[in-house]
């Protein structure tokens, strides 16, 4: 199993330009979660997903969107990027039954200049 | 606001001894705590969680305490080793059908040799 994967690890954005950040789990999980992580910080729900076609915001939705139209896949849409955007972006799963577990991907690190 | 905080920002212990790490919850309302441990440059690991009504559980190495008339929760670390040197957060679930986790803001440790 591969787990959580994100892509990509790395990206820098100039103000309002626009990207798409992935993420998929092969573990057949049902929930999956944006967060987002500024230094030093804890972690800030973003938006997040029960099963696919069913997603949700978080604390910090302003600026996001998201689709799960698979079980596997769960991208995050940033529109118009703003310099407030710099952080790192970690993607997450869980299972119906464990859902205090949740599996995180390796994170994007995002810089918007 | 709720809010997940933690007491002390940095913990520095000497290999082998056992380290105390502390947070402190405002709702009443969560019916889980969790602890994830981070290390440098990935994403969070899941540790151990304890339900509202246990006062105590074990896993390997580590310990969670629950004490809710004083809203405290601490995690032990027994014979810490260099590689639990890492950032360690608490996080809460709150009741009900929700599966969101707010975050505290973490504490790191540094296992000294």
């Amino acid at each position: 199993n591969a787990g959580v994967t994100q892509t990509p690890k790395f990206r820098i954005l100039k103000i309002g330009q626009s990207m798409t950040l992935q993420c998929a789990q092969d573990m057949n999980h049902n929930y999956m979660y944006w967060y987002r992580q500024d230094p030093g910080m804890g972690l800030k729900l973003i938006y997040y997903s029960v099963g696919a076609g069913i997603t949700d915001k978080g604390e910090v939705p302003n600026g996001y969107n998201v689709s799960r139209s698979t079980t596997e896949d769960f991208p995050l849409r940033l529109e118009l990027a703003a310099p407030s955007q710099t952080s790192v972006y970690f993607c997450a799963s869980s299972s119906y039954r464990d859902y205090n577990e949740q599996f995180f991907g390796p994170g994007t690190r995002l810089t918007v200049l | 606001g709720e809010s997940v905080g933690l007491h002390l920002p940095t913990l520095s212990v000497q290999e082998g001894d056992n380290s105390i790490i502390n947070c402190a919850y405002s709702n009443s309302a969560s019916d889980y705590f969790i602890w994830y441990k981070q290390e440098s440059g990935k994403g969070p690991q899941f540790i151990i969680d304890i339900r509202s009504n246990m006062d105590k559980r074990q896993g390997q190495r580590v310990t969670v305490l629950l004490n809710k008339t004083v809203k405290h929760l601490s995690l032990q670390i027994a014979a810490t080793q260099p590689g639990d040197s890492a950032v360690y957060f608490c996080a809460e679930k709150l009741g009900g059908n929700n599966r969101k986790l707010i975050w505290g803001l973490g504490t790191s440790l540094a296992v000294n040799p």
